[in-house]
């Protein structure tokens, strides 16, 4: 089945600080990336989705100059949250929309996901 | 914005009850997809229904999408305690931007 990889699975860093996160497509070439965060026992929210080459595009209240997404490829998709803040600290998940899926077909794969917690 | 909204929160039933979580939203659904989200893991895509009335059977699973495609609900027959985890509800509003219900928890007792 569809694969998608994050790294770091978790991460700690000093308040000020910025975080790189990479969402990779392992077998499968992705037309859409989204990112999500959670926070405990709550729903995913989400962040901002990425088209391969082309600007992110961001949801009301997400600051893109704090969290800057990069697809650089069809299979690479990076976060990267800019002078993180403890209130930053989440569990960030990345999606994709595998190409080249029939009319009428719908399917979305997860990442496992990236503990990030600022200190 | 578009809005879904879960009930219940959470639900507790005891092993070979059945359970079923309710997906609600005051506007016109393009469609609804169901996720499963196991304790510690991330989000599993089940299924997307598209079509007024449509209903769509996974083994003790059925999905159903009203007549109206404002709600939605997934019924699990004879819970086992493999079901357990939270059950999210989404759309996919515009292009493929998806947008979760707040979900609901199963506890499945033994």
């Amino acid at each position: 089945g569809a694969v998608v990889s994050q790294h770091p699975s978790w991460v700690i860093c000093k308040s000020g600080t910025s975080v790189k996160i990479e969402c990779r497509s392992l077998d499968f070439q992705a037309t859409t990336m989204f990112w999500y965060r959670q926070f405990p026992k709550q729903s995913l929210m989400l962040m901002a989705t990425s088209n391969e080459g082309s600007k992110a595009t961001y949801e009301q209240g997400v600051e893109k100059d704090k969290f800057l997404i990069n697809h650089a490829s069809l299979t690479l998709s990076t976060l990267t949250v800019t002078s993180a803040h403890p209130e930053d600290s989440s569990f960030y998940i990345c999606s994709a929309n595998p190409r080249g899926l029939e009319r009428g077909e719908y399917e979305q794969y997860f990442g496992p996901g990236t503990r990030l917690t600022v200190t | 914005g578009q809005q879904v909204m879960q009930i219940p929160q959470y639900q507790h039933v005891q092993e070979g009850e059945d359970f079923t979580t309710y997906c609600n939203s005051s506007t016109t659904l393009s469609n609804i997809q169901w996720y499963k989200q196991r304790p510690g893991g991330h989000p599993v895509f089940l299924i997307q229904l598209v079509k007024s009335g449509e209903v769509k059977k996974q083994k003790r699973l059925t999905f159903q999408f009203g007549e109206a495609k404002k709600n939605s609900s997934l019924h699990i027959t004879a819970t086992q305690t493999t079901d357990v985890g939270t059950y999210f509800c989404a759309s996919r509003a515009g292009g493929f931007k998806t947008i979760f219900g707040a979900g609901t928890r199963l506890f499945v007792k033994a």
